[in-house]
C-alpha cells in the first residue's frame, strides 16, 4: 500500500500569489500515475492533474503539475478567488489507490 | 455525459449492515473496462478509498475496510452497490460513487473523472 503524505496542512495566501502543495508518496508511484483533485464545500472532488501533470479537460493553465517517483507538486501560479479550496493528491498506479490527507488554501 | 447517482438510507443503526446503490446513466457498466469505485468523506475530514469492482468481478478493498467491505456489479440494473457490514459511528460520512477512465491499449487510466453528489450516511441508535 502507497501511503500518500501532503504538505503543507494550510496554506494561507492572498489572491495573486503562487501556491507550491506538496504530495510525498511512501514508494515509487508505478508510470507517475498521479492525480490531483479540488474540492470546494458542499461539492464532489474536481480532476485537476492526472499523470503528474497533464491537466485534465477545462482546467485552467494557471494549475500544473509536476514531479515523479516519489515526490509530486500542484502549482497554482496565481491564485483566483474560486481556486481557495481543498486539494488532494491520489495514486492510480497500483491499487489500493489511496488519496493523501488534503491541503487547505485558505484566504490570508 | 456519464452521470452517477448514490441511493441510500440515510440512517444505520451501529452493528448493521449499510447497503448503498449507484446508479449509471449515460453509459453502460459493462462497456469499456471501467472500475466502478466507492470513495468515502467523514465529516470534516479528507477522502478515503474503499474499493472498487469491475463487472466481471474484479475487486480492491481499502485493506482497512476489506473484511467488511463488498462491492458488486448489477449489470441488469445498470448499476453498482457497496454493502459495509458491522457498521460503527467512525463509518459516518459522505459516501460517493465515482467511475474511472478504464484502459486504452495497455494502459490504464484509474483517476476518477466523473463522481456522484454524494449521500450522507448516518450511524447511529
Amino acid at each position: 500500500e502507497i501511503v500518500l503524505t501532503q504538505s503543507p496542512g494550510t496554506l494561507s495566501l492572498s489572491p495573486g500569489e503562487r501556491a507550491t502543495l506538496s504530495c510525498r508518496a511512501s514508494q515509487s508511484v508505478n508510470s507517475n500515475y498521479l492525480a490531483w483533485y479540488q474540492q470546494k464545500p458542499g461539492q464532489a472532488p474536481r480532476l485537476l492533474i492526472y499523470g503528474a501533470s497533464s491537466r485534465a479537460t477545462g482546467i485552467p493553465d494557471r494549475f500544473s503539475g509536476s514531479g515523479s517517483g516519489t515526490d509530486f507538486t500542484l502549482t497554482i501560479s496565481r491564485l483566483e478567488p474560486e481556486d481557495f479550496a481543498v486539494y488532494y493528491c491520489q495514486q492510480y498506479g497500483s491499487p489500493p489507490r489511496m488519496f493523501g490527507q488534503g491541503t487547505k488554501v485558505e484566504i490570508k | 455525459q456519464v452521470q452517477l447517482q448514490e441511493s441510500g438510507p440515510g440512517l444505520v443503526k451501529p452493528s448493521e449492515t449499510l447497503s448503498l446503490t449507484c446508479t449509471v446513466s449515460g453509459g453502460s457498466v459493462i462497456s469499456g473496462s471501467y472500475y466502478w469505485t466507492w470513495i468515502r468523506q467523514p465529516p470534516g475530514k479528507g477522502l478515503e478509498y474503499i474499493g472498487y469492482s469491475s463487472y466481471s468481478g474484479n475487486t480492491n478493498y481499502n485493506p482497512s475496510l476489506k473484511s467488511r467491505v463488498t462491492i458488486s456489479v448489477d449489470t441488469s440494473k445498470n448499476q453498482f452497490s457497496l454493502e459495509l457490514r458491522s457498521v460503527t459511528a467512525a463509518d459516518t460520512a459522505l459516501y460517493y460513487c465515482a467511475r474511472d477512465e478504464g484502459c486504452s491499449g495497455d494502459r490504464c487510466y484509474r483517476y476518477f473523472q466523473y463522481w456522484g453528489q454524494g449521500t450522507l450516511i448516518a450511524v447511529s441508535s
